[in-house]
């Protein structure tokens, strides 16, 4: 149980473009999921929290014009990269917080999405 | 908000030998620890947690440890194998009422590498 699908895993794009990831829980309610960016060889770093029914909180520095979050269910939440560019290639990770069952409270993650930006 | 600090960036040992990874954080407010490994291009997978009513905590060859006076956790591997070769991150999550209350912050991760 308790698992998180991410789609698309990879995705191309041409510069301009806008590209949209989605972020499911299939067996479990999810009211907050959080978005993270990794780049090659470094950490994990948390964008936003993503909570069902409001609006996103953006972590310092994010552009939240630039990665539009919308958590419309407590299944479902994406995340809108709108007008790609180059430095927006990254490994984008979702993550959703169980809030009831076995191992609530544990953070499960997605399976990730690379995306290129030619 | 909360900074989590990690040690040492790469790690290389022989197989058998144990491995230790440490790292502090900066709010007193947090009190959840996971540990997560990361292999190339995958999710990151929970291999221990600990939470901070918690001196220490151990599944078969993996151990996890906290001071909460000194802000600090560490995690051990035990008569390491090849396979435990991947990124190790520590994260820290902030209690309720917190700056960073629910938030998983990650550490800068840790490359280990286990020789055969």
């Amino acid at each position: 149980g308790a698992v998180v699908s991410q789609h698309p895993s990879r995705v191309i794009c041409k510069s301009g473009t806008s590209v949209k990831i989605e972020c499911r829980s299939l067996d479990f309610q999810a009211t907050t999921m959080f978005w993270y960016r990794q780049f090659p060889k470094k950490s994990l770093m948390l964008m936003a929290t993503s909570n069902e029914g409001s609006k996103a909180t953006y972590e310092q520095g994010v552009e939240k014009d630039k990665f539009l979050i919308n958590h419309a269910s407590l299944t479902l939440s994406t995340l809108t990269v709108t007008s790609a560019h180059p430095e927006d290639s990254s490994f984008y990770i979702c993550s959703a917080r169980r809030v009831a069952g076995i191992r609530t409270g544990e953070l499960f993650f997605g399976e990730g999405s690379r995306l290129t930006v030619l | 908000g909360e900074n989590v600090e990690q040690h040492p960036s790469t790690l290389s040992v022989q197989e058998g030998d144990s491995a230790v990874i440490k790292c502090t954080y900066s709010d007193s407010a947090s009190n959840y620890f996971p540990w997560y490994k990361q292999e190339l291009g995958k999710r990151p997978q929970l291999i221990i947690d600990i939470r901070s009513n918690v001196g220490e905590k151990k599944d078969q060859r993996i151990a996890v440890t906290l001071n909460k006076t000194a802000k600090h956790f560490s995690l051990h591997i035990t008569e390491t194998q090849p396979e435990d070769s991947a990124v190790y991150f520590c994260a820290a999550v902030g209690s309720y009422g917190s700056s960073n209350t629910g938030k998983l912050i990650f550490g800068q991760g840790t490359t280990l590498q286990v020789k055969p």
